[in-house]
């Protein structure tokens, strides 16, 4: 799986937009990107994933550059409870049950 | 649609015990993780099945650690002997298409070996 770099916190205002930004210079052609996050306590949860195209769901966007280098996961209305580890991983689609968490980043929304 | 179900919540045992952790996935899910984060580290993978077979068990870290998954519903992930660099948080996942589908995980079980 290709390596990503993350910025170890972040904070955001609460009810504005986060943007969490992850590097993945090595990437292969197959490899997706995931994005899971670990609120406290919790077990990692799946936010959402993408290969080329930017993706959307009801918890997130994620914005995936067009060289695939980089990649940008936004929460359009940060509230409270979306303080957490946020992970960028980059794993094959195929088989990708090995993740490769790492030590993501730091949300911290503050009210 | 419940979750994927772990017990128990934490356990603290003496070096040497043995403890044994369940994981109930999601109904239906085939495929089942297990991960775990020892103090100060990141989460790892530990193993793979797919209904009751090992697929991969290449991350566990040694002998002394047991996963099963009879009749391919729940499994437990025996620790026997204990060591007190087992302490940690032990996660449960599962996936319905393994590759394609994204991991559910449980709360995880926190374990402390004294």
């Amino acid at each position: 799986d290709a390596k990503t770099t993350q910025p170890t916190s972040m904070d955001c205002a609460e009810g504005r937009a986060a943007n969490l930004p992850c590097n993945h210079s090595t990437i292969s052609g197959n490899e997706y990107v995931y994005w899971y996050r670990q609120i406290h306590s919790q077990g990692p949860q799946y936010i959402i994933h993408g290969l080329k195209n930017n993706e959307t769901n009801e918890m997130a966007s994620l914005i995936i550059t067009e060289d695939r280098k980089s990649s940008t996961l936004i929460l359009p209305h940060a509230t409270l409870r979306d303080t957490a580890v946020y992970y960028c991983i980059a794993a094959l689609g195929a088989g990708s049950y090995q993740l490769t968490f790492g030590k993501g980043t730091k949300l911290s929304v503050i009210p | 649609e419940a979750g994927v179900t772990q017990f128990p919540s934490h356990s603290v045992i003496e070096k040497g015990q043995t403890v044994t952790l369940r994981c109930d996935p999601i109904s239906g899910h085939d495929n089942l993780y297990w991960y775990r984060r020892v103090m100060g580290k990141e989460i790892k993978f530990l193993l793979h099945f797919v209904k009751e077979s090992k697929q991969d068990e290449s991350g566990m870290p040694n002998n002394r650690f047991l996963a099963e998954r009879t009749g391919g519903t729940y499994s437990t992930l025996k620790v026997q002997p204990a060591e007190l660099e087992d302490s940690g948080v032990y996660f449960c996942a599962s996936s319905s298409r393994m590759g394609i589908s994204p991991l559910h995980f449980g709360n995880g079980t926190r374990l402390t070996v004294t």
